[in-house]
């Protein structure tokens, strides 16, 4: 069965420093990867996606990501986070092709100015 | 529609009732999707619609849980005899398994359901 674990619930960090959200998951194949985020009060947005090649892949508002097979991770960057940015973060997982995703717990992200 | 809608955006309604929830996908997505989001949980998955296929709902939490979409667009999720466990926001999403976007979900902004 696929999984997605994010082990750390909140993260605080100052507006302008760099950010990294852990995901590690669990598949039986080649997995889809997605990193999406919910701002308050709004739907869910994709931030990125993996699907093959390139294992760092860059997505919308300066976050990019890197699928590391042999750690089972698709940890999530942000060289320089904005207040903006504060939100919570999904992770997801699934075998592609329109088929269901798995989601994370999620990460709360705050951003101190 | 331009995205994925949902309604009611709130529902309160009292323990033991029967509610409705809708969800209109983007045009032309085969697949749609409910989730549930409580408080503190992810996204738990609940049903999921492939075109003409036979639902996966292997997510539904129990009987009283049941999902319907007709006619290939528009998905009705009812939920019957609610409890206080039931409280929490049910999104909707659509995919399409064509084209660049292939795989990616589009989510509505939910549907927040409190029981009294």
């Amino acid at each position: 069965a696929q999984s997605v674990t994010q082990p750390d619930i909140h993260i605080t960090v100052s507006e302008g420093a760099s950010l990294e959200l852990r995901c590690n998951y669990s598949y039986g194949a080649t997995p889809y990867l997605f990193w999406y985020v919910q701002s308050p009060g709004q739907g869910l947005q994709l931030l990125l996606k993996y699907f093959s090649g390139d294992t760092l892949v860059q997505g919308i508002k300066g976050f990019e990501a890197e699928f590391k097979r042999s750690q089972s991770s698709f940890n999530l960057r942000k060289p320089s986070v904005h207040w903006s940015d504060a939100a919570e973060y999904f992770c997801a997982v699934g075998p592609g092709g329109g088929n269901k995703l798995t989601f994370g717990t999620g990460t709360q992200l705050k951003v101190e100015l | 529609g331009a995205g994925v809608s949902q309604s009611p955006s709130n529902k309160v309604t009292e323990k033991g009732k029967d509610v409705e929830l809708r969800c209109d996908p983007i045009s032309g997505h085969t697949a749609l999707y409910w989730y549930r989001q409580s408080l503190g949980q992810g996204l738990e998955f609940l049903i999921y619609f492939q075109g003409n296929s036979a639902p996966d709902k292997s997510g539904l939490p129990s009987d009283r849980f049941s999902a319907e979409r007709t006619g290939g667009s528009v998905s009705t999720l009812t939920i019957q005899r609610t409890q206080q466990e039931d409280s929490a926001v049910y999104l909707c999403a659509s995919s399409s398994s064509r084209g660049a976007r292939a795989g990616e979900l589009f989510f509505g902004e939910g549907s927040r359901l409190t029981v009294l």
